[in-house]
């Protein structure tokens, strides 16, 4: 049985940090490039960023409101997934999903972790 | 960067009719990179259709995917109660990229 559990998130001030992680299991997690997608409050699904597999290279990418501030990294040998979010906005305010991609959709998704930031 | 185009973004219909999803691309997509997923209140998105057409697993066959170059469809042939959600639709350029959503709601 496949499960994506995200664990992390909470309340924190603006400008502050926060470090997201994502415990998968059930499929190759090694193989498999790993994204974070957020929901705004009401809002609608926004691509965070991804990391791809070691085998294909291992790079990151991340969506231009979040370049510079967040860092997505990736531990094997744990199967885990983590996203590190500092200088944090008001605007990232969301509830963030870890999804593992399969070929060009998302396949498998956690049931996200709520990270509030407000003052 | 290609803008997907959601409309209406919100459906009413009742239970036992068709419902008809359309999901507009700024530019031509390739039906590979075509995905639509389904998301009900207080839940993680769940995949639906992949390259268009092709159902995830565990997908009842009334929801069929259809469509091309910039024009695509999500069709659920007979609208169960559990079918009232959140539906994106999603293409992948450089990274995924969602539409706005249609939200089916019940009539």
């Amino acid at each position: 049985e496949v499960q994506v559990v995200e664990s992390g998130g909470g309340l924190v001030k603006p400008g502050g940090s926060l470090r997201l992680s994502c415990a998968a299991s059930g499929f190759p997690f090694s193989n498999a490039w790993m994204t974070w997608v957020r929901q705004a409050p009401g809002k609608g699904l926004e691509w965070v960023g991804r990391i791809k597999s070691k085998t294909d290279g291992g790079t990151t990418d991340c969506a231009a409101p979040v370049k510079g501030r967040f860092t997505i990294s990736r531990d094997d040998s744990k199967n885990t997934l983590y996203l590190q979010m500092n200088s944090l906005k008001t605007e990232d305010t969301a509830v963030y999903y870890c999804t593992a991609q399969s070929g060009y959709h998302l396949k498998y998704w956690g049931q996200g972790t709520l990270v509030s930031v407000s003052s | 960067e290609i803008v997907l185009t959601q409309s209406p973004g919100t459906l009413s219909l009742s239970p036992g009719e068709r419902a008809t999803l359309p999901c507009r691309a700024s530019q031509r997509v390739s039906s590979t990179y075509l995905a639509w997923y389904q998301q009900k209140p207080g839940q993680a998105p769940r995949l639906l259709i992949y390259g268009t057409s092709t159902r995830a697993t565990g997908i009842p066959d009334r929801f069929s995917g259809s469509g091309s170059g910039t024009d695509f469809t999500l069709t659920i042939s007979r609208l169960e109660p559990e079918d009232f959600a959140v539906y994106y639709c999603q293409q992948y350029g450089s990274s995924p990229l969602f539409g706005q959503g249609t939200r089916l709601e019940i009539k």
